[in-house]
């Protein structure tokens, strides 16, 4: 099993709705993030949580939100989705140390019609 | 402004040759750390080397090594004996601060799409 999974892969849906993608790890972190993926653009930061108790937002949270229901769970939602969120979403963890990589999971691919 | 550059929207290299991706970064922090991770087709993202910004000899993982070059801002990713495998988008990204303060956060290039020919 993945250390970082996330849920679903792939997801169509339709502007307006309101749509959860999941993450949960085994890796035992407490730092959980949240990042989408556009051509051109490289990885961007969306939200991260330090830990169950703390939530803050990246350089695109607009139009998105979160929940941290434990140490191994961390969920995006699109409250309304919109065409030009359509992005390959990533999920990711890491440990306290600095020197260390983040993990990512396999990546949701979203798209919005 | 640009915190992580990557100049070289696409790369092509022949099988068994080596080749260098560009990677340039702007902070004021003394301490930083620089990242390279490479995405296949596939889509997941693999983690290739690191570098910290007090690290006096350059990073190596088997046929990767990152040029890192401080005063220049540079932390070059070069792929020794490229492998058809190697075909990949290649990021480079940088996590500022160290410990708590930094909570861990990477700012990403835009990526270097790598190809490599028979």
């Amino acid at each position: 099993d993945a250390d970082v999974t996330q849920t679903p892969r792939n997801r169509i849906t339709k502007t307006g709705k309101r749509i959860m993608l999941e993450c949960s790890q085994t890796k035992g972190h407490d730092r959980m993030y949240w990042y989408r993926q556009d051509p051109g653009l490289g990885l961007r930061l969306i939200y991260y949580s330090f830990d169950v108790k703390d939530i803050n937002k990246g350089e695109i949270s607009d139009g998105y939100s979160v929940s941290r229901q434990a140490q191994a769970k961390f969920s995006l939602s699109l409250e309304s989705a919109i065409p030009n969120q359509t992005a390959l979403y990533f999920c990711a963890t890491s440990a306290p140390d600095s020197d260390t990589e983040a993990f990512f999971g396999q990546g949701t691919r979203l798209t919005v019609v | 402004a640009q915190k992580i550059t990557q100049t070289q929207p696409g790369m092509f290299v022949q099988e068994k040759e080596a080749v260098t991706l560009d990677c340039t970064y702007d902070t004021s922090d003394p301490s930083y750390g620089l990242f390279w991770y490479k995405q296949p087709s596939s889509g997941e993202m693999i983690f290739l080397i690191y570098q910290g910004s007090y690290d006096q000899q350059n990073a190596t993982e088997g046929r990767y090594s990152l040029n890192f070059q401080k005063a220049r801002k540079s932390a070059n990713l070069v792929i020794s004996a490229s492998q058809l495998g190697d075909s990949a988008m290649y990021f480079c990204a940088m996590r500022e601060g160290l410990g708590g303060t930094s909570y861990g956060k990477l700012t990403f290039g835009q990526g270097t799409i790598l190809t490599v020919h028979p």
